[in-house]
């Protein structure tokens, strides 16, 4: 069965410092999408992407924040200038599409430690 | 705009008592509703979904919610819990609007006692 992906399943980073989180959707979706969920907390949503521009956004996601399909097939999310409260398990959506009987298909997500 | 209301934020419950976890969603349009398991340090597990049809809807783990539009509810039940079910379940409501995103409930934290 076809799954989401993401990598690295924990990073840890230096407060300032730029990481990018990797998913690799589900091949023939056409939404993506990036989740926050601080520890304790519920999850948040960040931002969805579709035909290669944000389509919506939170207003966590600020310009700190940026995303992009390098390829076919990655899906990232940049952090410029890490913060302590930027430590959270990140996730990664995709769906086909927005007709009807369609669901988001979550990956296992990101641990990022700010320190 | 869509909002999702888990009612409880701790049931604790003994094992092999039933349990039900409450969730109340807001919407202007037309949704379609999830509960999520998530263990600690893991990722979100579907447990089961309604997209439309049957408003009893059956799920992994002997898990099952129904859906009432009138009520605006999603409520989640096991007849017969287990050790192992003592987790974080978290009701989410996704539109197709708004860029299909999804909607996540503060979470209920069940705690299957022996």
């Amino acid at each position: 069965e076809p799954e989401v992906t993401q990598t690295p399943s924990h990073q840890v980073t230096q407060m300032g410092q730029e990481v990018i989180l990797r998913c690799v959707p589900i091949s023939n979706h056409l939404y993506f999408y990036w989740y926050r969920q601080i520890l304790g907390q519920k999850v948040e949503f960040l931002v969805s992407f579709y035909n290669n521009e944000i389509s919506e956004k939170s207003e966590i996601f600020d310009d700190q924040f940026s995303v992009e399909r390098p390829d076919g097939s990655n899906f990232t999310l940049k952090i410029r200038s890490t913060k302590l409260e930027d430590s959270a398990m990140y996730f990664c959506a995709s769906r086909a599409d927005r007709g009807q009987y369609n669901e988001q298909f979550f990956g296992p997500g990101t641990r990022l430690t700010v320190l | 705009a869509q909002s999702v209301t888990q009612l409880d934020s701790q049931v604790p419950v003994f094992e092999e008592a039933p349990v039900e976890l409450r969730c109340n969603y807001s919407s202007s349009v037309s949704v379609y509703l999830f509960w999520y398991v998530q263990y600690p340090n893991q990722g979100l597990q579907l447990l089961l979904k309604y997209l439309s049809g049957s408003t009893l809807v059956k799920g992994i783990n002997g898990f099952e919610a129904e859906f009432n539009k009138s009520q605006t509810s999603f409520h989640l039940r096991k007849p017969s819990v287990h050790i192992s079910d003592t987790a974080e379940y978290f009701c989410a409501v996704s539109d197709f609007t708004n860029a299909g995103k999804s909607t996540f409930g503060d979470g209920t934290t069940l705690t299957v006692k022996p």
